[in-house]
């Protein structure tokens, strides 16, 4: 079974880097044609789609986001990663790490979610 | 950018109920709408996908419809269990956004 595990800094300061990565047990990142990407809440508010990355490579945005968000696969640790750059408090929320289907980009299974505090 | 709308934002309705919750797309994304239930604390889970397909799992009680711009997600008679924000999802392009979210509550 699948499992997806996000870590990092729970605290980040404001105008530095987050970084997070999501470790994929359970199955290979880069064995089939999947999507794994990263999505975001803020305390007590809706779902953000912050990007995915493809098992090739290839990477999609938030439009919003884009100028700040790095993602990257490290196959040799079948891991994922999150780069934020230039942080707010704005910034801060639950980020998640899931895996999308091939077919339909949609997210079948979520790492348990990561809280990260942007403060001084 | 396409944005998504969904409506009500909320809504409390009774056990035995049927439920509709609205989603419109700012611009054509033909079928390409999923729809996901959080529960309290807890990590979204996928109900539907291609705007009218039910996940692997998921009661028959929930289903989707729409093509293009207008999308519904349906509770035929609503459960104690389903209390939830449910939030609609685009994803053409391999570009996605999420709605604002609707919760649901049990009057």
């Amino acid at each position: 079974q699948l499992q997806l595990q996000e870590s990092g800094p729970g605290l980040v300061k404001p105008s530095e880097t987050l970084s997070l990565t999501c470790t994929v047990s359970g199955g290979s990142i880069s064995s089939s044609s999947y999507y794994w990407g990263w999505i975001r809440q803020p305390p007590g508010k809706g779902l953000e789609w912050i990007g995915s990355i493809y098992y090739s490579g290839s990477t999609y945005y938030n439009p919003s986001l884009k100028s700040r968000v790095t993602i990257s696969v490290d196959t040799s640790k079948n891991q994922f990663s999150l780069k934020l750059s230039s942080v707010t408090a704005a910034d801060t929320a639950v980020y998640y790490c899931a895996r999308h289907s091939p077919t339909d980009i949609v997210a079948t299974e979520w790492g348990q979610g990561t809280l990260v505090t942007v403060s001084s | 950018d396409i944005q998504m709308t969904q409506s009500p934002s909320s809504l409390s309705a009774s056990v035995g109920d049927r439920v509709t919750i609205t989603c419109r797309a700012s611009q054509g994304i033909s079928n390409y709408l999923a729809w996901y239930q959080q529960k309290p604390g807890k990590v979204p889970k996928l109900l539907i996908y291609a705007a009218s397909t039910l996940q692997s799992g998921v009661p028959s009680r929930f289903s989707g419809s729409g093509s293009g711009t207008d999308f519904t997600l349906t509770i035929s008679s609503l459960q104690p269990e389903d209390v939830a924000t449910y939030y609609c999802q685009k994803y053409n392009s391999a570009l996605q956004a999420f709605g604002q979210g609707t919760r649901l509550e049990i009057k």
